[in-house]
């Protein structure tokens, strides 16, 4: 059966700090995808990336990265100089195959982040 | 910018009440899921409708919850009779799905419900 696990419950950190949110996964699938969401305190859960499993290659967008490494089944969250606004709860999340082209979420369990001034 | 619709965005009831959550995805997207977040559960699917056909609904209680897509516009969480168990913000979110691709979902902003 699929799995994430996002085995920091809370974080803490201070302004402008490096912080990194883990998340391994396991699946049966050969071909599968990886997401990252943000929830802030408004509750609305806010897409962040998608990666497919034949792209290793790791992403940065802005203060934002993302480092896949299919050999540990990690796809592990980064955010630089750390701001208030950053405060949320983040999920990492993998699709499962269903059947011809339908396929499902399954998430973790999220991580809040908290962002001290 | 496009964005998925629900309503309503809060919905206090009392136990045995009938409820029914609204969902508007966004223009031409064809998959629309129904989840359910909880503090203990975390979020679960519940109903996935792919161009209006329910694909997937094994995570829905199915003596007292219902999921519909009556149009493309509009897609129905019903649960009857309701439980304080059923507590929770349900999310609808929906995404283009295209054969050989999974694409991002989309979430609606959610409704809160509360049974008492």
């Amino acid at each position: 059966a699929q799995k994430v696990t996002q085995a920091q419950t809370e974080i803490s950190v201070v302004e402008k700090e490096d912080v990194t949110l883990d998340c391994v996964y396991e699946t049966r699938d050969t071909t599968y995808y990886l997401f990252w969401y943000k929830q802030p305190p408004s509750g609305e859960l806010v897409f962040l990336i998608r990666r497919n499993s034949f792209d290793e290659q790791n992403e940065i967008s802005g203060r934002y990265s993302w480092n896949f490494q299919k050999s540990t089944s990690s796809f592990n969250f980064t955010i630089t100089a750390s701001q208030v606004v950053d405060s949320a709860v983040y999920f990492c999340a993998l699709s499962e195959a269903l059947g011809g082209s339908n396929y499902k979420l399954t998430f973790g369990k999220g991580t809040l982040l908290t962002v001290n001034p | 910018d496009a964005r998925v619709t629900q309503t309503p965005r809060d919905k206090v009831t009392e136990m045995g009440q009938e409820v029914t959550m609204r969902c508007q995805p966004i223009l031409g997207h064809n998959t629309v899921f129904w989840y359910r977040q909880t503090m203990m559960q975390g979020l679960e699917l519940l109903a996935y409708f792919r161009n209006r056909a329910p694909l997937d609904d094994s995570g829905m209680p199915k003596d007292r919850f219902s999921a519909e897509m009556p149009d493309a516009t509009l897609a129905t969480l019903k649960i009857q009779p309701s439980e304080p168990r059923d507590s929770a913000v349900y999310f609808c979110a929906s995404g283009l799905g295209i054969s050989g691709r999974v694409n991002e979902q989309f979430f609606g902003p959610g409704t809160r419900l509360t049974v008492l």
